[in-house]
């Protein structure tokens, strides 16, 4: 596709339950990052992946969240046993080469944990 | 430890005037980057400044990247309710491979 994707846009669950996030980089793209943002706040850096390099986990609030990015390019953020401060918008972003060009973000999914 | 600030953290603005947005570096960074993020939407690249003491402008939009390399500004002129968003400013660290991203400046525009 011409952007970056992510799925699903919207995530409604009940506290306790486990999510997948799903993003979807511009194709070529080597560098992804997630980020989590809450409400009229900033953006909230969780984890990044370079290339086939170990990723980035520095930003991973608990060991409830954990990200794979497979083949290089689909990347998946996983939130076990979520929680109510769990709930924000989670973004995507992926750069062309290296970690520090331009990013590309997706439209976000929104999380909302019951 | 290493961080980078946004000020104002809120920008109310009449339509037609001006405003600057500062954003500052706690160490020295090797290029900073501006991204607007509309309203319920994601945010999108502005603009990158690399050199010490560059400026760029887009239409009302002027960009600075300070001569230390640690400062940036954004200044709009006769401020629009396009204008309207979060801006966020962010850039790498010398010594890191990571974007590091400013809190943003929120923009209101009165009609």
């Amino acid at each position: 596709g011409a952007g970056v994707s992510q799925s699903p846009s919207n995530k409604v669950t009940e506290k306790g339950k486990d999510v997948e996030l799903r993003c979807d980089p511009i194709s070529g793209h080597t560098a992804l990052y997630w980020y989590r943002q809450s409400l009229g706040q900033g953006l909230e850096f969780l984890i990044y992946f370079q290339g086939n390099s170990a990723p980035d986990k520095s930003g991973l609030p608990s060991d409830r969240f954990s990200a794979e990015r497979t083949g290089g390019s689909v990347s998946t953020l996983t939130i076990q046993r979520t929680q109510q401060e769990d709930s924000a918008v989670y973004l995507c972003a992926s750069t062309f080469a290296l970690s520090t060009d331009t990013q590309y973000f997706g439209p976000g999914t929104r999380l909302t944990v019951l | 430890g290493q961080q980078v600030m946004q000020i104002p953290q809120y920008q109310h603005v009449q339509e037609g005037e001006d405003f600057t947005t500062y954003c500052n570096s706690s160490t020295t960074l090797s290029n900073i980057q501006w991204y607007k993020q509309r309203p319920g939407g994601h945010p999108v690249f502005l603009i990158q400044l690399v050199k010490s003491g560059e400026v760029k402008k887009q239409k009302r939009l002027t960009f600075q990247f300070g001569e230390a390399k640690k400062n940036s500004s954004l200044h709009i002129t006769a401020t629009q309710t396009t204008d309207v968003g979060t801006y966020f400013c962010a850039g790498p660290w010398s010594n890191d491979y990571k974007l590091s991203f400013g809190a943003g400046t929120t923009v209101t525009v009165r009609a």
